[in-house]
């Protein structure tokens, strides 16, 4: 199974900010990454696909970059709407899930 | 719009089996994969497996092999997750996702259902 570590757990931030979220994959996923917010007792939101394309209707301050067995989520300006709760997904060969970064209020 | 609309909240004993549902509407079922998500509470995401309708193709995580099902009915667009043998950690909100592209399991998803929660519990 393809294992996805991502760091940090927990971030705190203030509004304005650009946040960094790492995710590590176990071997190589290609571009198979996404990520998707998630906000306390939601569903999680598609935010990026394919490590760097932006979803639809998602503001540009998200940006998504890496390939390989590296990748980040990169928040710029970060807004009020924004802290949240971030997970990183592989779906080269089924999908794993990172543990999640919270992103929290400085 | 697409809508993934789950079943309502599930309290099982240890053992037992618990059967969860997602119709779908506003969309075509067939040929987009659905797959299962767990979340634990307070943790992270844990996808189970997924489905394409059309070919009722399936893949499971390797945690879960055996001990789970799932299964679609094209005729009402919904498709299900049984889970057996219920454990105590096996508590969790769980959630269908649809996949945003079709024919494949092994993709990222741009639909949810709202999650259902079960809860195992003597």
């Amino acid at each position: 199974d393809i294992q996805m570590t991502q760091s940090p757990s927990t971030l705190s931030a203030s509004v304005g900010d650009t946040v960094t979220i790492t995710c590590r994959a176990t071997q190589t996923v290609g571009s198979w990454v996404a990520w998707y917010q998630q906000k306390p007792g939601r569903a999680p939101k598609l935010l990026i696909q394919t490590a760097s394309t932006l979803q639809s209707g998602v503001p540009s301050r998200f940006s998504g970059s890496g390939s390989g067995t590296q990748f980040t989520l990169t928040i710029s300006s970060l807004q009020p709407d924004d802290f949240a709760t971030y997970y990183c997904q592989q779906y080269k060969a089924d999908s794993t899930f990172g543990q999640g970064t919270k992103v929290e209020l400085k | 719009q697409v809508q993934l609309v789950q079943s309502g909240a599930e309290v099982k004993k240890p053992g037992s089996s618990v059967k969860v549902s997602c119709k779908a509407s506003g969309g075509t079922f067939s040929i987009f994969s659905i797959s299962w998500v767990r979340q634990a509470p307070g943790q992270g995401l844990e996808w189970l497996g997924g489905i394409i309708p059309l070919f009722n193709t399936t893949k499971f995580a390797q945690k879960f092999q055996g001990r789970v099902s799932i299964t679609a009915d094209e005729s009402t667009s919904t498709a299900y997750l049984d889970l057996g043998s219920l454990r105590s950690d096996d508590t969790a909100m769980y959630y269908c996702a649809r996949a945003a592209g079709s024919m494949n399991i092994d993709l990222f998803f741009d639909y949810w259902g709202q999650g259902t929660l079960v809860t195992v519990s003597s």
